[in-house]
């Protein structure tokens, strides 16, 4: 069965500091990977997509950036962190484009000091 | 702009009741809606409704989509407090976009 892995759980990083967050895919083989960013009462907003290896789409103008240097792989990443970017990061996979449900990591919560 | 409306952004209840929530949108394009259910961490998926007028069942959740009044219902029944947890709504389009609601925040007491 596939499975989705997401680390680190929490983070917790000065304004202006790099940040690295991964997610691997098991199980699978091509999958369709998604980061979104769930802000309190914002709902989930889509930040990257990616249909293969070094194929990102990214849906909104950021300070974060994405690569998938592996199949299964999918890091989310920023040279410098603003108070902005806190929040609940979740990482998804599907088999399709997104006619497909998406299937979530356990997320990451980044607080920025 | 697309939107996904949720309502109520919040509902307490008592276990043994009944609840309904909406989720009504506006999208270019319509193709699909989803429903998902956030515990602590991970949303997982609940339904996929593409048809109007087709309920889909789990258990003691159920879900119906109306393409004409742009509106999807997720009814609860006989509510336990592991179901407890924020519902999410989300709609796909045609051209593979798709639009998170902010979500229902429901809580049962025992």
């Amino acid at each position: 069965s596939q499975t989705i892995h997401q680390w680190p759980a929490t983070l917790v990083q000065p304004v202006g500091s790099p940040l690295s967050l991964e997610c691997t895919v098991e199980g699978t083989s091509n999958p369709n990977l998604y980061w979104y960013r769930q802000a309190a009462g914002r709902g989930l907003q889509l930040l990257f997509y990616s249909i293969g290896i070094d194929q990102i789409s990214s849906e909104v103008p950021q300070n974060l950036s994405a690569s998938r240097p592996q199949d299964r792989q999918f890091i989310l990443s920023s040279k410098k962190l603003l108070l902005s970017d806190s929040g609940f990061y979740l990482c998804a996979w599907s088999m399709g484009r997104f006619s497909q449900p998406q299937h979530f990591g356990d997320g990451t919560r980044l607080s920025i000091l | 702009e697309d939107k996904v409306v949720q309502s109520p952004l919040s509902l307490v209840v008592h276990e043994g009741d009944t609840v309904t929530l909406n989720c009504s949108y506006e999208v270019t394009n319509f193709r699909s809606l989803l429903w998902y259910k956030q515990e602590k961490k991970a949303p997982t998926f609940l339904f996929m409704l593409t048809s109007s007028g087709i309920e889909k069942k789990s258990g003691r959740l159920s879900s119906i989509l109306d393409k004409k009044e742009l509106f999807s219902i997720l009814n609860i029944t006989a509510t336990q407090t592991g179901d407890s947890a924020i519902y999410l709504c989300a709609a796909l389009n045609r051209d593979d976009k798709i639009i998170f609601g902010k979500g229902t925040r429901l809580h049962i007491l025992p």
